[in-house]
């Protein structure tokens, strides 16, 4: 595929239920990310990968919120017991690397899956 | 924990130069400052990036003060499909990827 993919683009769950999010990036991008974004707010950095490891997990907002990454491929985001307030669209984005000498790789941003709580 | 600000909002008429600033008071030391643009139901794509005084691609430019504490995005001669929301994004001294809140561009006919 040309760009970053995500899955499903919409998700209407009721509240308690697990929900996961699927983020296929470019292929041969090392690095990953997942952000959320609630309605007509900015973007909340969740965490990134590089290769399959996550060297910060303190941008998910809780424990309910994990995130993997194997094969340095595809990566899936768990929001274990859903609240109303995980509602948002959560994007997935990959770049070549994370940076190099500062010089943030340019983040290539899927298309979102937007996630309703009951 | 680093703060990116930007104005919530701007208008602007088509034709016009652009200027939209974000304070970054706790940019780490090495890192860069890059900015986006998001169009509705899209994810963000990126626009420039730049470390220290001025960087000019075919779409913006960006200047940055010594200080680093700010930077302001240019748009010259904006259209009406620049209408859009702009962030910055900067890593503070945590390692911490911050987006700006976003400021939301409408430019006019």
């Amino acid at each position: 595929g040309a760009g970053v993919s995500q899955s499903p683009s919409n998700k209407v769950t009721e509240k308690g239920k697990d929900v996961e999010l699927r983020c296929d990036p470019i292929s041969g991008h090392t690095a990953l990310y997942w952000y959320r974004q609630s309605l007509g707010q900015g973007l909340e950095f969740l965490i990134y990968f590089q290769g399959n490891s996550a060297p910060d997990k303190s941008g998910l907002p809780s424990d309910r919120f994990s995130a993997e990454r194997t094969g340095g491929s595809v990566s899936t985001l768990t929001i274990q017991r859903t609240q109303q307030e995980d509602s948002a669209v959560y994007l997935c984005a990959s770049s070549l690397r994370v940076s190099s000498s500062g010089r943030r790789d340019e983040q290539f941003f899927g298309p979102g899956t937007r996630l309703t709580v009951l | 924990l680093a703060k990116t600000t930007q104005p919530i909002s701007m208008d602007s008429y088509e034709g016009q130069e652009v200027n939209i600033t974000c304070s970054h008071n706790n940019i780490a030391t090495n890192d860069y400052i890059t900015w986006y643009q998001q169009f509705p139901s899209q994810g963000p794509r990126f626009i420039i990036q730049g470390y220290k005084t001025k960087v000019t691609n075919e779409v913006a430019s960006l200047f940055i003060p010594a200080d680093r504490k700010s930077s302001t995005l240019s748009l010259p001669r904006v259209s009406l499909s620049d209408t859009a929301v702009y962030y910055c994004l900067v890593g503070d001294r945590g390692g911490k990827l911050i987006f700006g809140q976003g400021t939301e561009l409408s430019v006019k006919p």
